[in-house]
């Protein structure tokens, strides 16, 4: 398995505020991407990341930031946190991102936007 | 566009049951097919995959096999356990997406002792 960790695990915030989490992976993967999870919606991808400071936007990126300075870091910004944002967050690794590869999941960060 | 089709859960079965879930895909080219797996608390976990027409994957027990005529990857297991319940995630990538995953809704699964 690969070594994923994200943090925090749990947060509560007020509306407006900014707020960070962090992905974390020992495993050297170059692609690095952001989920969020809803009931009725599956996974969704926010953003992704194929290299140090190369990111792109997924389909549901609006009000969301993203950057990689290391290989082993991601970081999701909420820009101004809204309720609609009160979600699950994943964050996944894979070696190359190419589409016959297993991506690698960490344990999730749960959000609650008051 | 793309899309990936899964029926609705919660799906309760007894132990030793035979289980189905079904998976259906939409997609322009000739996709990768993923089962993933969410246990309780956790992050998912590929549960098996098939990345062309007629391959069967498998794990665990479970096993699914990519039926191109049928656009299907259905998910099957010959006697569940109280262990296997969790939520379960049908996937598809493909290189006309960018190599990008699209995830079904996902069926979650109670299996009683």
């Amino acid at each position: 398995d690969a070594g994923i960790t994200q943090s925090p695990r749990h947060k509560v915030t007020e509306t407006g505020t900014p707020v960070t989490l962090r992905c974390h992976q020992t495993e050297n993967h170059r692609y690095m991407y952001w989920y969020r999870q809803d009931p009725g919606h599956g996974l969704r991808l926010i953003h992704y990341s194929y290299g140090v400071k190369d990111t792109d936007k997924g389909e549901v990126s609006d009000g969301y930031s993203v950057s990689r300075s290391k290989t082993e870091d991601f970081l999701l910004t909420l820009e101004s946190a809204t309720s609609s944002q009160t979600s699950v967050y994943f964050c996944a690794t894979a070696p190359t991102g190419t589409f016959q590869e297993t991506q690698y999941f960490g344990p999730g960060t749960r959000l609650l936007v008051l | 566009g793309d899309s990936v089709t899964q029926m609705e859960g919660p799906v309760t079965l007894s132990e030793e049951a035979f289980l189905t879930i079904n998976c259906t895909y939409t997609a322009t080219g000739y996709p990768s097919l993923f089962w993933y797996v969410q246990y309780p608390g956790e992050g998912l976990q590929l549960l098996l995959k098939a990345t062309k027409a007629d391959d069967k994957g498998s794990n665990k027990g479970f096993e699914a096999t990519y039926r191109k005529e049928t656009t299907s990857f259905h998910l099957e297991k010959g006697s569940v356990q109280v262990s296997d319940s969790a939520v379960y995630f049908c996937a598809s990538a493909d290189v006309n997406r960018d190599d990008k995953i699209i995830f079904g809704k996902g069926t979650r699964l109670h299996i009683l002792p």
